[in-house]
């Protein structure tokens, strides 16, 4: 299984909804990412997982909340988000830290706030 | 802090060579990486240079230059599948994993 598999692939929520974007990995992988992507514009870091533990945080805002349950599981929990916020989420992860540069990402879920 | 910069868009026809250029300004470096994304798609991992020179995988090719923070990918060869945007990213080692900050992006389009 060499997939990074992301749920869901679309999500439409409003200002005061509760959500999760769910990513999962089984290649035993110990990092793993959350970045934002604009229409037409690179993918921006959000958040890095290493052994589990939140290890970067690039000063994103509160209503978005990662979680890592286990080595194979990452969540995005959204709260309060603004229309701005609106763009392509995608998980990835790395099977040595990123030491090598080489990310797996996922498809990602594409998010409308309405 | 991190900035790459890419041409925004190439146009070259099928079976021809193309070159993508990318420079950086970094407060920490250990390495470029290149991906491709298409329309809708996953990025995907191409290459990844840590030391100056020239990295070959099939018909794609990457060179690092960490003296003049510059790096390049070629594309040899092309073929309409080769249409996508390509990213460079650099990597910076903090903590206990490693971040990748992503350049611009080129938006190649290759024709007929």
């Amino acid at each position: 299984d060499t997939e990074v598999t992301q749920t869901p692939k679309h999500l439409v929520m409003g200002m005061t909804n509760k959500k999760s974007l769910k990513c999962e990995q089984h290649m035993g992988h110990r990092a793993m990412y959350w970045y934002k992507q604009k229409a037409k514009k690179p993918p921006e870091l959000m958040f890095v997982y290493s052994y589990e533990k939140l290890s970067i945080n690039e000063s994103v805002p509160s209503r978005f909340s990662p979680e890592c349950p286990n080595s194979s599981l990452l969540n995005l929990h959204l709260h309060a988000l603004q229309p701005e916020d609106s763009a392509l989420y995608l998980c990835a992860s790395s099977p040595d830290l990123g030491n090598t540069g080489e990310l797996f990402f996922g498809e990602g879920s594409r998010l409308t706030v309405l | 802090g991190q900035s790459l910069e890419q041409p925004s868009e190439v146009t070259a026809v099928e079976g021809a060579i193309v070159q993508i250029n990318c420079t950086y300004q970094t407060s920490g470096f250990y390495g470029l990486s290149w991906y491709q994304q298409h329309d809708g798609g996953a990025p995907t991992f191409l290459s990844y240079n840590a030391l100056d020179g020239l990295e070959e995988t099939g018909r794609f090719s990457s060179f690092l230059s960490r003296s003049d923070s510059y790096g390049y990918l070629l594309l040899q060869e092309l073929q309409m599948k080769d249409s996508a945007s390509y990213f460079c990213a650099v990597r910076d080692a903090t903590g206990t994993a490693s971040k990748l900050t992503f350049g611009t992006g080129t938006r190649l389009q290759v024709t007929l």
